[in-house]
């Protein structure tokens, strides 16, 4: 079965100083892994995906994940972070039941950027 | 075209109003879907179309009814809705059915729904 924990609720940083938002995710498979990013009253957008060519995974807006198959994390970063970056971050794995794939959420991480 | 479209953006029904939310989108994606999102909470699936066919409910009470009249668009019918149902309801595409391998969702900007 798949799981995926989001270890933080809530994560406070300073303008320009580094971002990360950590995600452990549980599979019997080899997992499909996406960090999608929801901005106050908006639909979700696709940060990044893992597609097992690279274990280090560069997406949108500066963002980056590296998938460490011994941690089973998939941890986002971002070296500085921007006021505008002040959103809700979901990691997400894929679910594999017979022909019945769908995504399976985290509970979500907020990322709070003071000035 | 790379976006999912939703409209309206926001509804407003009473409990004994019928009303349709509309999803589009044009980029040949073969499974589409509705979510429920309640404040500070991640999405809910609710049902899963693949080839314009219901192929996943979660257990939705009737009250709400989808459609996939075509490839492209994908409707939920509302009708005698609760309070309760007050939520971000969100459409997304893929272009892969569901279980495909890094089959990514696109999703629309949602429709934020209150029932009074």
């Amino acid at each position: 079965a798949q799981s995926v924990t989001q270890l933080d609720s809530h994560v406070s940083v300073s303008e320009g100083t580094p971002v990360l938002l950590r995600c452990n995710y549980s599979s019997s498979y080899s997992p499909s892994l996406f960090w999608y990013v929801q901005h106050p009253n908006k639909g979700l957008q696709l940060l990044l995906k893992y597609t097992s060519a690279a274990t280090l995974v560069k997406g949108i807006n500066g963002f980056e994940a590296e998938f460490k198959k011994s941690e089973t994390s998939f941890h986002l970063t971002k070296p500085s972070a921007h006021m505008s970056d002040a959103a809700e971050y979901f990691c997400v794995v894929e679910y594999y039941g017979g022909s019945q794939g769908n995504l399976i959420f985290g509970k979500g991480t907020k990322l709070s950027v003071k000035p | 075209d790379t976006e999912v479209t939703q409209t309206p953006k926001h509804l407003v029904m009473g409990m004994t109003n019928k009303k349709s939310l509309k999803c589009e989108q044009h980029m040949g994606h073969r499974a589409m879907y509705w979510y429920k999102q309640k404040a500070k909470k991640p999405p809910e699936l609710m049902f899963v179309y693949s080839y314009e066919k219901l192929s996943i409910n979660e257990s939705v009470p009737s009250r709400f009814s989808p459609e996939c009249p075509n490839s492209s668009l994908l409707n939920l019918h509302l009708h005698a809705l609760q309070p309760e149902d007050s939520a971000l309801y969100l459409c997304a595409s893929s272009q892969d059915l569901p279980g495909q391998n890094y089959n990514e969702q696109f999703f629309g900007p949602g429709t934020r729904l209150t029932v009074l």
